[in-house]
């Protein structure tokens, strides 16, 4: 069983630039949550998909925005990156949305 | 605000000896805890979850205990190895029509040999 992948492993950025990263949910997982993780911190949560549709958003401004496809796989966009935006991004997917999260590990993101 | 937090940033232990590792939530909303372990450039780990109609979980080297009274989660490890060593986080999970989790800001334990 193959578990959440997410690429790219890192990635370099300026500010004002736009990114896209991506999420292969585990096999059978319907939900995908996206969380941002900065250095020292745990995990905060930005939004959720379910069935190709968002089920839930975290306190993040609207530059963050995402997608969820037919085989469940996900993308996170975050546009206009700032400074702040440096952090650890993960994925995470689950059976269903009250079911326990699996967690990839993460695309470090870093801005310049 | 609400928040889940925990009680020690850094536990360190011997091996062979028990940890305990504490966690205090705040929204008696949440119905569900998980804890999670991470380790350096990794994503977090399922290690046991509990939900708020029971007290005690059992795991493979693990327990958790939950005192709904004073909102208090504590993660048991018996005999500790050296591969425990990793920042481990309680999270909760509150139910608003979606599930998120809300994380504490993790305890770093660490085992020596």
């Amino acid at each position: 069983e193959t578990g959440v992948t997410q690429s790219p492993t890192h990635l370099i950025k300026t500010r004002g630039q736009q990114v896209t990263l991506r999420c292969s949910s585990q096999s059978g997982h319907n939900t995908v949550s996206w969380y941002q993780q900065a250095l020292g911190q745990g995990p905060q949560f930005i939004f959720q998909y379910y069935r190709e549709e968002e089920n839930g958003r975290g306190n993040f401004p609207p530059r963050f925005s995402g997608l969820q496809f037919p085989n469940y796989s996900s993308e996170l966009n975050v546009n206009a990156l700032e400074l702040d935006d440096s952090a650890l991004y993960l994925c995470a997917s689950s059976l269903a949305p009250n079911q326990p999260q699996h967690f990839g590990d993460g695309t470090r993101l870093s801005i310049l | 605000g609400e928040s889940v937090g925990l009680h020690l940033p850094t536990l360190s232990v011997q091996e062979g000896d028990n940890s305990i590792i504490n966690c205090a939530y705040s929204n008696s909303a949440s119905d569900y805890f998980i804890w999670y372990k991470q380790e350096s450039g990794k994503g977090p780990q399922f290690i046991i979850d509990i939900r708020s109609n029971m007290d005690k979980r059992q795991g493979q080297r693990v327990t958790v205990l939950l005192n709904k009274t004073v909102k208090h989660l504590s993660l048991q490890i018996a005999a500790t190895q050296p591969g425990d060593s990793a920042v481990y986080f309680c999270a909760e999970n509150r139910h608003s029509g979606y599930s998120t989790l809300t994380f504490g800001k993790g305890t770093m334990l660490l085992v020596s040999p």
